[in-house]
């Protein structure tokens, strides 16, 4: 039973324009979400987090807005950029400090 | 480089056998985190300690175990291994829940 779910594993989007990566999750307990970026060859490097009491953190490029009716966040990445190609994942933590990722999308920017 | 190292890089090993696989956190990082990720699982957290104590626990097999040492760093042991503990194995540490700073991880393969 996936609590986390990336419904898209790849994306490709032209450089310059908006990149928008989704998750969606199953359990309303959770605390805070993150998203990763992974290179292939090394770990994941976190991007960005939001709480569960906000709707919307913005870090730069980086905005990730929560739709918490919907069970729904979502990444958004502008303007896109050659190096953000990479694999996005998206993780939930609950209130014991457990964290479940999801899948992960492949982001491919076109020149 | 995120502070976070991992050892060795890889390992080669058959069926049956026992490995340890070792990680030391970022100076002054009282977290670590173990995770899997497999190719049909995607990254799955395994087993947080903090501070020398076990902390949180995900999806660690019982043949699998952890522990973190008075010098803060962590070793993940895996034994009685099957093909399909084949994996990418990371570690992460951190001071705060919402940034982890993972390590490039031990690619195991069980042969």
């Amino acid at each position: 039973d996936q609590q986390v779910k990336q419904n898209s594993p790849s994306l490709s989007v032209q450089e310059g324009r908006i990149s928008i990566l989704n998750c969606d999750y199953t359990n309303s307990m959770f605390d805070y979400f993150l998203w990763y970026k992974k290179y292939p060859a090394e770990g994941p490097t976190f991007l960005i987090s939001i709480s569960s009491i906000k709707d919307k953190n913005e870090d730069g490029r980086f905005t990730v807005f929560l739709n918490k009716s919907a069970k729904h966040l979502s990444l958004h990445i502008v303007p896109s950029q050659p190096g953000d190609s990479a694999v996005y994942f998206c993780a939930a933590v609950n209130r014991d400090d457990k964290i479940i990722f999801g899948k992960g999308t492949r982001l491919h920017i076109l020149p | 480089d995120s502070g976070v190292t991992q050892t060795p890089k890889h390992l080669i090993t058959a069926t049956g056998q026992r490995v340890t696989l070792r990680c030391s956190p970022r100076s002054g990082d009282l977290s670590v985190y173990w995770y899997q990720q497999s190719l049909d699982q995607g990254l799955q957290f395994l087993i947080q300690y903090y501070n020398g104590e076990e902390r949180a626990k995900g999806n660690i097999l019982e043949r699998f175990s952890a522990q973190q040492f008075p010098d803060l760093h962590s070793e993940l042991n895996l034994s009685s291994l099957e093909l399909g503990d084949s994996a990418l194995y990371f570690c992460a540490s951190s001071g705060l829940v919402d940034t982890q700073y993972f390590g490039p991880g031990t690619r195991l393969t069980v042969l």
